[in-house]
């Protein structure tokens, strides 16, 4: 079973705050994503990854950045933590195109 | 603009009721086609996919979903729910990237919560 770890379920910290979340899959995939999620508006691409050190802006990516280092972990940033970044923010992986996306638990960010 | 419409915010149903959501999405071209659960306090699961062929496509624990190109729909369904099928329902398309990479994002519909009333 494919395993996406997101480091931390719950996590608050203060406006300007640099925050670094984490994500890191167990199946080798190719492609990794970061998504929010608001009620009323489901889930919101922020940035993905088709490769190590390649990335590409979603839906929404102002605000954010990421970092794939490595194949298997790829980290979101707020560089400077703001109140309307307070939310779900989902990782998730998938092995190439075309295949189904495998979701972390998520993190519930508040911002403060 | 491109996007995936689901019909219903919140629907509610008692035991053993039929269910039907709805899904639209706007993308003309080929289309990759999901539909997705949240159980409370659970990651999102896949429940079924529609990449191409038989366009009725039936997923896990008694869902199926019928893709209809016309329409551009591709909706969800179960002949008899149960109060375990409580839970948030996304459809979601797939849409080539805005670079050109190959690399085809997933685009989600709003959710549909499900309540089931025992």
């Amino acid at each position: 079973d494919v395993k996406v770890t997101q480091s931390s379920r719950y996590l608050v910290k203060r406006t300007g705050e640099k925050v670094f979340l984490e994500c890191v899959q167990d199946m080798d995939h190719e492609n990794m994503f970061w998504y929010r999620q608001d009620p009323g508006l489901g889930l919101r691409l922020i940035y993905f990854s088709y490769d190590v050190k390649m990335k590409e802006k979603g839906d929404i990516p102002e605000g954010y950045s990421v970092s794939r280092e490595k194949k298997e972990r790829f980290s979101l940033i707020l560089e400077s933590a703001s109140t309307n970044q307070t939310s779900m923010y989902l990782c998730a992986s998938r092995s190439r195109v075309n295949q189904p996306q495998h979701f972390g638990d998520g993190t519930r960010l508040s911002i403060l | 603009a491109q996007s995936v419409s689901q019909h219903n915010h919140h629907v509610i149903l008692s035991e053993a009721a039929s269910l039907e959501l709805g899904c639209n999405y706007s993308y003309g071209g080929t289309v990759n086609l999901f539909w997705y659960v949240q159980y409370p306090g659970q990651h999102l699961q896949l429940l079924l996919k529609y990449f191409s062929g038989d366009p009725l496509v039936k997923g896990i624990k008694g869902f199926e979903a019928e893709f209809i190109k016309s329409k551009f729909s591709f909706n969800l369904r179960k002949p008899s729910v149960q109060w375990s099928d409580t839970a948030e329902y996304f459809c979601a398309v797939t849409r080539p990237a805005h670079s050109g990479a190959g690399s085809y994002q997933l685009t989600f519909g709003k959710g549909t919560k499900l309540s089931v009333i025992p």
